[in-house]
């Protein structure tokens, strides 16, 4: 099986523009959750999808929100972009919402200058 | 939110030397599992191991849930177990990653 997919890989914008980033998760798999990994901060939750519902939330603003389609793949958004932002961007796949299994993809780099 | 500390945040190490990273959690979780994090930043799991004990190949880890504390524990290691190494526990259905432990391994 091919493992999971994110794009794009690398992504410079500037403050105050918004981002989407994709994840398409194994086939099969139908939870995605996503993390903001930052020097400072480390691995944090961002949200958690399952079956196209928001089954989780972590602690973040707003401006950071996400969907899940029928196909599984799964879209975070930034908006009204902050250099604070700027991170590696990771994504999650299950089978089912289960910790246990859980795949990572390579990740998005996003630079906010 | 559950506070998880690991330590040590960084270890340098000799090829085929052992080393033992821990992890400390401040409540009860449902789940604990370990990842290694290679320098391309692609992270792998290891273990899902909220009790017990497991061993795959020169890894192997223990986790005592009544003490808080998990444990990882790398024999012979090799310049490819360079890396951040993490554990992560959730209660839940939350999911909170440690500081990580950097290890590097000098040839």
């Amino acid at each position: 099986k091919a493992g999971v997919t994110q794009t794009p890989r690398y992504l410079i914008k500037t403050r105050g523009q918004q981002v989407t980033l994709s994840c398409s998760p194994i086939s099969g798999h139908r939870s995605v959750s996503w993390y903001q990994q930052t020097p400072g901060q480390g691995l944090q939750f961002l949200f958690e999808y399952f079956s196209e519902t928001q089954r989780n939330k972590g602690n973040f603003p707003g401006r950071f929100s996400g969907r899940q389609f029928s196909n599984s793949r799964s879209e975070m958004n930034v908006s009204t972009l902050e250099l604070g932002d700027s991170a590696l961007y990771l994504c999650a796949s299950n089978p089912t919402p289960s910790i246990e299994t859980q795949y990572f993809g390579p990740g998005t780099r996003l630079l906010v200058l | 939110g559950i506070q998880v500390e690991q330590s040590p945040p960084d270890l340098i190490l000799q090829e085929g030397a052992n080393s033992t990273l821990r992890c400390n959690f401040s409540d009860s979780v449902n789940n604990l599992q370990w990842f290694h994090q290679n320098p391309w930043g692609q992270l792998i799991n290891l273990f899902y191991i909220p009790s017990g004990t497991k061993q795959n190949g020169r890894l192997s880890a223990t986790t005592v849930a009544t003490e808080r504390y998990s444990l990882l524990y790398i024999s012979s290691s090799q310049t490819t177990d360079s890396g951040v190494y993490f554990c992560a526990v959730a209660t839940g259905n939350q999911f909170y990653f440690g500081t990580g432990t950097s290890l590097t391994v000098i040839p």
